[in-house]
């Protein structure tokens, strides 16, 4: 049981160039979330989803497109990368019981965009 | 939606003390509120949380109090060690339209001098 998985580890891009962070879960969980985490700033909702084939805007949306195919998988994806887009990427995943259960995280995607 | 404000930004205690760090919330709806330690280069993990139907939750060393008249929660560690130290986040849970999401705190960096 991996729990949550993000890949790549680390990545560095250049200004204008895309990429896709890939997030998988094994734990049947329908929520999924992705969050960038800046110095000072605490984690930041981009983009979730409430169970496959839905997704919705979090705090910070610009720039950034998700896709919610299969129920394990969430993608994040990044047309044109910016400088400001430089960050810490934490995936994590949810389930209701009833109630909302806690979130677990995976170990984060370092992006940096020169 | 939700807002979340934590306080102090930073801590620091010497071994043996405790730590207090506190949170608000403004939506008197939410219901679930978790706390997460991060340490340098982690993944956020939880490590307690509690419900609105609860007003105080232990855990050994780590508590988590409620008052729901004030919309304020707070977290109590005793007894810190040097392994304490980390980054603490604070959450509340939305609710209707935004069911599932958490509205983070920016988090409180703690500090346990030996």
């Amino acid at each position: 049981n991996a729990g949550v998985t993000q890949t790549p580890k680390f990545r560095v891009l250049k200004t204008g160039q895309s990429m896709t962070l890939l997030c998988a879960q094994d734990m049947n969980h329908e929520y999924m979330y992705w969050y960038r985490q800046d110095p000072g700033m605490g984690l930041r909702l981009i983009h979730y989803s409430v169970g496959e084939g839905t997704t919705a805007k979090g705090e910070v949306p610009d720039g950034y497109n998700v896709s919610r195919l299969k129920k394990q998988n969430f993608l994040l994806g990044l047309e044109s990368a910016a400088p400001s887009q430089t960050s810490v990427y934490f995936c994590a995943s949810s389930y209701l019981q009833g109630i909302l259960q806690p979130q677990h995280f995976g170990d984060g995607t370092r992006l940096s965009i020169l | 939606g939700e807002n979340v404000e934590q306080h102090p930004s930073t801590l620091s205690v010497q071994e043996g003390d405790s730590a207090v760090i506190k949170c608000t919330y403004s939506d008197s709806a939410s219901n679930y509120f978790p706390w997460y330690k991060q340490e340098l280069g982690k993944r956020p993990q939880l490590i307690i949380d509690i419900r609105s139907n609860v007003g105080e939750k232990k855990d050994q060393r780590i508590a988590v109090t409620l008052n729901k008249t004030a919309k304020h929660f707070s977290l109590h560690i005793t007894e810190t060690q040097p392994e304490d130290s980390a980054v603490y986040f604070c959450a509340a849970s939305g609710r209707g339209s935004t069911l599932g999401r958490l509205y983070f705190g920016r988090g409180t960096q703690l500090t346990v001098w030996p």
